[in-house]
C-alpha cells in the first residue's frame, strides 16, 4: 500500500524559502507523476503542479514562477522549494500520486499534509 | 483556468437522506472530472475518477454522473462518517483546479 509522508519546517519567517519533502513508500516513485497541494486555513485546494520521475514539471502559474520541484529516485522521495514567501503562503501543503490511465488522471493517495506558517 | 463552480457550498440533512452535490465547469471537460472528500483535519480522499468511476474501497451509495460541463455527486443514503465537504477538481487541463468545496452538515 503506497503511503506519503511529508516532512519540513513548520515556521518559516517571511522573505525566506520554504522548503518540504515528501517520501513515498510501497511503490517506487519511477512509475508515476507527484504532485504538491496547498489549502490555507479554512479555504479550499490549490494544485501548485506536478513532477516525473524523470524530472519532467508542470507548475501552476498562480505562483509566478516562485516554486520549483525535484525528485530523488534514490531516497524514494521529491520535494518543493518555494522562496520568498509571505504570510499568503500560510498553508496546510499536501503531496500525493497523480494517477493517469489514458488521459484521464486523479490524485491518489495523498499525504496526511503538513502545516506552514509563515510569521516573523 | 477553467473555473469550477459547486453548489451548494453548504447543505444539511439528516443521516438516510439522499444527498446530490452539483459542479459545473466554466468550459466543456468531458469526463476529466473527479471528486475528493474531506473530513476535518484529515487530508482529501478519491472518491469518483473520470466523472463516474467508483474508487476502489469507496461505499457503493456514491456514485457521480455527468459530461461536458454539469456534474453531480449522489450519496444515496447519508451515514453518520460521510457528514464532510466535498470537492470536485478537473484534470482537462492544468492548472488543475477544484471547486470552492460543499460542506455537509447534519
Amino acid at each position: 500500500q503506497v503511503q506519503l509522508q511529508e516532512s519540513g519546517p513548520g515556521l518559516v519567517k517571511p522573505s525566506e524559502t520554504l522548503s518540504l519533502t515528501c517520501t513515498v513508500s510501497g511503490d517506487p516513485i519511477n512509475r508515476y507523476y507527484w504532485i504538491w497541494i496547498r489549502q490555507p486555513p479554512g479555504r479550499g485546494l490549490e494544485w501548485l503542479g506536478y513532477i516525473s520521475y524523470t524530472g519532467t514539471t508542470n507548475y501552476n502559474p498562480s505562483l509566478k514562477s516562485r516554486v520549483t520541484f525535484s525528485v530523488d529516485t534514490s531516497r524514494n522521495q521529491f520535494s518543493l522549494s518555494l522562496p520568498s514567501v509571505t504570510a499568503a503562503d500560510t498553508a496546510v501543503y499536501y503531496c500525493a500520486r497523480m494517477k493517469w490511465v489514458g488521459e484521464e488522471s486523479w490524485f491518489d493517495p495523498w499525504g496526511q499534509g503538513t502545516l506552514v506558517t509563515v510569521s516573523s | 483556468d477553467i473555473q469550477m463552480t459547486q453548489s451548494p457550498s453548504s447543505l444539511s440533512a439528516s443521516v438516510g437522506d439522499r444527498v446530490t452535490v452539483t459542479c459545473r465547469a466554466s468550459q466543456p471537460i468531458s469526463s476529466f472530472l473527479n471528486w475528493y472528500q474531506q473530513r476535518p483535519g484529515m487530508a482529501p480522499i478519491l472518491l469518483i475518477y473520470a466523472a463516474s468511476s467508483l474508487q476502489s474501497g469507496v461505499p457503493s451509495r456514491f456514485s457521480g454522473s455527468g459530461s461536458g460541463t454539469d456534474f453531480t455527486l449522489t450519496i444515496s443514503s447519508l451515514q453518520p462518517e460521510d457528514f464532510a465537504t466535498y470537492y470536485c477538481q478537473q484534470s482537462y487541463s492544468t492548472p488543475y483546479t477544484f471547486g470552492q468545496g460543499t460542506k455537509l452538515e447534519i
